[in-house]
């Protein structure tokens, strides 16, 4: 079975910039998390979704938002980008719901300049 | 609140001595506790995972980590480092909610 996937692997943008991020879940897996992971650092949260609807949202502005679609990806927003935006963007997927095992995708790295 | 602590950011040893890896995590109850590794340019991979069952978890790759509710502790470990366990160690908790809290992460190197 096919593992986390994300895509695209790598992305280029430049400050105000807006950017989106796409993540399918292991077949089965209906609760998808989004990270970011700042060079150096653990990962931190970001969002929660499962089946369809956010339950959890961790400490970030509101230029960050995410959805997650009846198929169970998901796509992470950023709008207004700044260069501390520039991380590597890492989603999970997880069985059980919300507080399940999560499985984690390759990550997507993001480069603000 | 709730959060794990890894004691270490960096760990250097032998191959064929023992690892140790040092976790404590703070939280008013007994969390779910992980560990992920996280090889260069590769996604985070689960080692093992605590959730109430046996203190002592036993991972894969031979990694063991042992629930110590009186020390708020929940250390990996493993007998014999190999080259190949070089890499970026997360201790992780979760509540009942939806939250993962990672910790900073330890680079464990292996000298040959």
């Amino acid at each position: 079975d096919a593992g986390v996937t994300q895509s695209p692997t790598h992305l280029i943008k430049t400050r105000g910039q807006h950017v989106t991020l796409r993540c399918s879940p292991i077949s089965g897996h209906k609760s998808v998390s989004w990270y970011q992971q700042v060079l150096g650092q653990g990962p931190q949260f970001i969002f929660q979704y499962y089946e369809k609807e956010e339950r959890g949202r961790g400490n970030f502005p509101d230029r960050f938002s995410a959805r997650q679609f009846p198929n169970y990806s998901s796509e992470l927003n950023v709008n207004a980008l700044l260069l501390g935006d520039s991380a590597l963007y890492l989603c999970a997927s997880s069985l059980s719901g919300p507080s399940g095992t999560q499985y984690f995708g390759p990550g997507t790295r993001l480069l603000v300049l | 609140a709730q959060s794990v602590t890894q004691l270490d950011s960096h760990v250097s040893v032998s191959e064929g001595t023992p690892v140790l890896l040092r976790c404590n995590y703070s939280s008013s109850y007994s969390p779910s506790l992980f560990w992920y590794v996280q090889h260069p340019n590769k996604g985070l991979q689960l080692l093992l995972k605590y959730t109430s069952a046996a203190t002592l978890v036993k991972g894969i790759n031979g990694f063991e980590a042992e629930f110590k509710k009186s020390e708020t502790s929940f250390h990996l470990t493993k007998p014999s480092a190999h080259m190949s366990d070089a890499a970026e160690y997360f201790c992780v908790s979760s509540n009942t909610g939806n939250q993962f809290y990672f910790g900073t992460g330890t680079s464990l190197t292996v000298i040959p």
